[in-house]
């Protein structure tokens, strides 16, 4: 079973810094197979990036994703008051299962 | 548009079973592959299973092999999953999820609403 670990558990900025967040995998995985996702309370989940770079449809260009093997991250260009929020990577796995990591808040 | 709606809110008792359904609209069940997800109090997303894209059986998270069952009726596009013997540790928001773009769930841009289960005595 392929464990993902998110880091920092919480990362704390302002309004227009930038903002990177960190999955990794217990083992090298294909980056067809990790996504992105944004919650905010009382919403449902928002697919931000699947294949570990694609943005989903009506994604602002300031999220980017990047990574290959077990590192991946999430950027956020400029972080605007609406992006404060907790942010899950997920990987599926072709055995098949699925796994999320454990989440990253971002505060302000 | 492609819709899932789920059942209301549920308040149950430790030891007993919750049913929670997600019906679809826009589109056949059988397009899709339904997935389950919940999101308990202070804890991350978790997944608990769904339908296998390979041979259109039901694959469960470890955690929950015996406890979760995932059923579908293409007659009324309706999929359900109930989980039994519930603790306190169940009470969470279960949504129902998919991936529009493929069968296979390698990501879900799709989700219900959710439903608050609560499990208290």
């Amino acid at each position: 079973e392929i464990v993902l670990t998110q880091s920092p558990g919480t990362l704390s900025l302002s309004p227009g810094e930038r903002a990177t967040l960190t999955c990794w995998a217990s083992q090298s995985i294909s980056s067809s197979y990790l996504a992105w996702y944004q919650l905010k309370p009382g919403q449902t989940p928002r697919l931000l990036i699947y294949g570990a770079s694609r943005r989903a449809a009506g994604i602002p260009d300031r999220f980017s994703g990047s990574g290959s093997g077990t590192d991946f991250n999430l950027h956020i260009s400029s972080l605007e008051p609406e992006d404060f929020a907790v942010y899950y990577c997920q990987h599926y796995d072709t055995a098949p299962a699925l796994s999320f990591g454990g989440g990253t808040r971002v505060d302000i | 548009q492609v819709q899932l709606v789920q059942s209301g809110a549920e308040v149950t008792k430790p030891g007993a079973s919750v049913k929670v359904s997600c019906k679809v609209s826009g589109i056949s069940l059988t397009e899709l592959c339904m997935h389950w997800v919940r999101l308990a109090p202070g804890k991350g997303l978790e997944w608990m299973g769904g339908l296998d894209p390979d041979d259109g059986g039901t694959i469960y998270a470890q955690k929950f092999q015996g406890r979760l069952t995932v059923t579908e009726d293409k007659a009324t596009d309706t999929a359900s999953m109930e989980l039994s013997s519930l603790r306190s540790e169940d009470t969470a928001v279960y949504y129902c999820t998919t991936n529009l773009a493929s069968f296979y769930p390698y990501y879900f841009d799709l989700w219900g609403q959710g439903t608050l289960v609560t499990v208290s005595s």
